[in-house]
């Protein structure tokens, strides 16, 4: 089975922190992604990355940053947290003309 | 714009009755839809998947949906509910790399 792994399942933060939210995928995927999560608003994609070291920028990137160094891993950097970005954030990843598979997700309080 | 539409937000519904949730997408070439079920403090699990070929698409836990292309729907349904199948619900279409979702239904089950 795919596995993709979030590093923490709970994080509270403080306003203007800088926070690392890391993801690691089991099944060598080529493509993987960051959403966040809010009531009423379904996902929104936050950035995406095709292949080590590439990204694009998803619907809401602002306040955010990413890094793929190597392929198994995304992670997602807050550079100075706010409050507006408490939210749950969730990781996926899948092969090219396959379903996204998702991580457990990660329920983030910046205070 | 939005891409996935979901109209109803919450769905109550009786324990043996069954459920038809709605999913209305907006893209110009052939979609790859998606309908995936999230249980309170979980990630998403995939329940079915259309990409081409036969419109009526069968998935896990009993659940199946019909793509329409002239209606622009992709619903999905269950003849009879069980009280686990409550749960939050999102339809997602893919474009390009990007995959789009919806606000999401919420499923109530009553006894």
């Amino acid at each position: 089975d795919v596995k993709v792994t979030q590093s923490s399942r709970y994080l509270v933060k403080r306003t203007g922190e800088k926070v690392f939210l890391e993801c690691v995928q089991d099944m060598d995927h080529e493509n993987m992604f960051w959403y966040r999560q809010d009531p009423g608003l379904g996902l929104r994609l936050i950035y995406f990355s095709y292949d080590v070291k590439m990204k694009e920028k998803g619907d809401i990137p602002e306040g955010y940053s990413v890094s793929r160094e190597k392929k198994e891993r995304f992670s997602l950097i807050l550079e100075s947290a706010s409050t507006n970005q408490t939210s749950m954030y969730l990781c996926a990843s899948r092969e090219a003309d396959t379903e996204a598979f998702f991580g457990q997700g990660t329920r983030l309080t910046v205070v | 714009a939005q891409s996935v539409t979901q109209p109803d937000i919450h769905i109550t519904v009786s324990e043996g009755a069954s459920l038809e949730l709605r999913c209305n997408y907006s893209y110009g070439a052939t979609p790859y839809l998606f309908w995936y079920v999230q249980s309170p403090g979980q990630g998403l699990q995939l329940l079915l998947k259309y990409f081409s070929g036969d419109t009526l698409v069968q998935g896990i836990k009993g659940f199946e949906a019909e793509f329409k292309r002239s209606q622009s729907s992709f619903n999905l349904r269950k003849p009879s509910v069980h009280w686990s199948d409550a749960a939050e619900y999102f339809c997602a279409l893919r474009r390009d790399y990007k995959l789009s979702f919806g606000a999401g239904t919420t499923v109530t089950v009553r006894a």
